[in-house]
C-alpha cells in the first residue's frame, strides 16, 4: 500500500548547524516528491520538490536527495536559522498528483 | 507571492449542522484541492477539482461532503451534517497545472461540538 513515514518526530539543532530530515516512502509508482514546512497556525508552505528522474535538487539553503533504490527522501537545510523552526512534511505523488503526506518532523533550532 | 485565502479561520458548529468552508484560490490556477489535518495527524487528501468537476476523491469524502465553484473565484467545501470526527483543520490548495507547485491556504479550524 501507499505510505510515507518519517524516522524522527523531533529534531533539535544548534543555530548555524546543518539539519537533515529524513523520510521513507513505499509506493514505487510515486514520481514526484515535495517537502513542505508548516508553522503554527499556517498552512503547508512549499519548500522544494524533486521528480523521480533526479536524485538531487538544490534550492536556497535547502537540498533534497532522493534515493529510489531504498525509497528514501531527505531534506538538508544549511546553516539552520531560528526561522527554520517548524514542522516539516514530506509528500509523494503519483501520476494523479494527489499528495500523500508523511507524519511530520518538528525541527527545533537552539540559539 | 500570491496566496490562497480561506475563510473563516475558525468555525465552531453543533453536531448535525451544515457548514460551508470557503476558499479563494490563486486567480490563474486551474486545479483545486481540499485536504484536512486532524490534530496530531497527517495532512490527508479529500478531493481534487478541475474543469468544474471532481477529479478524484478519497474515502473520507463521502456523501456528506460536496464541493462547488459557484463563480470564477470561490471554491467551497460543504459538510451537510457534521460529525464530531469532522473536527480538523481544513486546507484548500490550488495549482496552475498538474505537477506544478501546490499552494496551500492557512486553513479553517473546524470544531464540531
Amino acid at each position: 500500500g501507499e505510505s510515507v513515514g518519517l524516522h524522527l518526530p523531533t529534531l533539535s539543532v544548534q543555530e548555524g548547524d546543518n539539519s537533515i530530515i529524513n523520510c521513507a516512502y513505499s509506493n514505487s509508482a510515486s514520481d514526484y516528491f515535495i517537502w513542505y514546512k508548516q508553522e503554527s497556525g499556517k498552512g503547508p508552505q512549499f519548500i522544494i520538490d524533486i521528480r523521480s528522474n533526479m536524485d538531487k535538487r538544490q534550492g536556497q539553503r535547502v537540498t533534497v536527495l532522493l534515493n529510489k533504490t531504498v525509497k528514501h527522501l531527505s531534506l538538508q537545510i544549511a546553516a539552520t536559522q531560528p526561522g527554520d523552526s517548524a514542522v516539516y512534511f514530506c509528500a509523494e505523488a503519483d501520476s494523479s498528483y494527489k499528495l500523500i503526506f508523511g507524519s511530520g518532523t518538528r525541527l527545533l533550532v537552539r540559539p | 507571492e500570491p496566496e490562497v485565502t480561506q475563510t473563516p479561520s475558525h468555525q465552531v458548529t453543533q453536531m448535525g449542522q451544515e457548514v460551508i468552508l470557503r476558499c479563494v484560490p490563486i486567480s490563474n490556477h486551474l486545479y483545486f484541492y481540499w485536504y484536512r489535518q486532524i490534530l496530531g495527524q497527517k495532512v490527508e487528501f479529500l478531493v481534487s477539482f478541475y474543469n468544474n468537476e471532481i477529479s478524484e476523491k478519497s474515502e473520507i469524502f463521502d456523501d456528506q461532503f460536496s464541493v462547488e465553484r459557484p463563480d470564477g473565484s470561490n471554491f467551497t467545501l460543504k459538510i451537510r451534517s457534521t460529525k464530531l470526527e469532522d473536527s480538523a483543520m481544513y486546507f484548500c490548495a490550488s495549482t496552475q497545472g498538474l505537477g506544478e507547485k501546490l499552494f496551500f491556504g492557512s486553513g479553517t479550524q473546524l470544531s464540531v461540538l
